[in-house]
């Protein structure tokens, strides 16, 4: 059973450095697409990026200028860094995984618990 | 960016009753349309992707239809623990782009 675990500091100040760490067990990390969710308290998901097993990254452009993602497969982990943060970086931040199926349509399978991270100073 | 618009976006229903939540997408995105379900205090789980496909281990009493702009979830028999939030998302184009959110309560 593939599980996902998120893993990074719950408090961060403002203006610095959000990192957070998704460790893959039960699967391996290779030939997928990992992704990073958040969601701030009582609203919505808002997709903030992901990263194929390549390196390949697509982030979203509201945030791209301050969002890093990688991956380290021989740890089975990928990572997500989000500087210059601010209170409304505030969230529970999720990893998952998507893939293609045979007919060539994404789908997301797997998801982490989630993280909140609050950002305060 | 693609708007995901959900209505309604809450809906009281009772056990065993069928329900149906509609997507609308701000422009064309074929089938790449998935519906999640949250509840409270969990991750997000999967239920549909392509619009119509259902994620491996989730009951066939949901079900997704629609193509274009818009879409519907349908629940059928409701039981318990099917109260929760539902969001739709788009895998059009990036970036993906989620519904508001139906939240889905017990009448």
């Amino acid at each position: 059973q593939v599980q996902l675990q998120e893993s990074g500091p719950g408090l961060v100040k403002p203006s610095e450095t959000l990192s957070l760490t998704c460790t893959v067990s039960g699967g391996s990390i290779s030939s997928y697409y990992w992704s990073w969710i958040r969601q701030p308290a009582g609203k919505g998901l808002e997709w903030i990026g992901r990263i194929y097993t390549s390196g390949s990254t697509i982030y979203n452009p509201s945030l791209k200028s301050r969002v890093t993602m990688s991956v380290d497969t021989s740890k089975n982990q990928f990572s997500l860094k989000l500087s210059s943060v601010t209170a409304a970086d505030t969230a529970v931040y999720y990893c998952a995984r998507g893939s293609h199926d045979s007919s060539g349509y994404y789908r997301v399978d797997y998801w982490g618990q989630g993280t909140l991270v609050t950002v305060s100073s | 960016d693609i708007q995901m618009t959900q209505s309604p976006s809450s809906l009281s229903a009772s056990v065993g009753d069928r329900v149906t939540i509609t997507c609308r997408a701000s422009q064309g995105i074929s089938n790449y349309l998935a519906w999640f379900q949250q509840k409270p205090g969990k991750a997000p789980k999967s239920l549909i992707y392509a619009a119509s496909s259902l994620q491996s281990g989730v009951p066939s009493k949901f079900s997704g239809s629609g193509s274009g702009t818009d879409f519907t979830l349908t629940i059928s028999g409701l039981q318990p623990e099917d109260f929760a939030t539902y969001y739709c998302q788009q895998s059009n184009s990036y970036p993906y782009t989620f519904g508001q959110g139906t939240k889905l309560e017990i009448k």
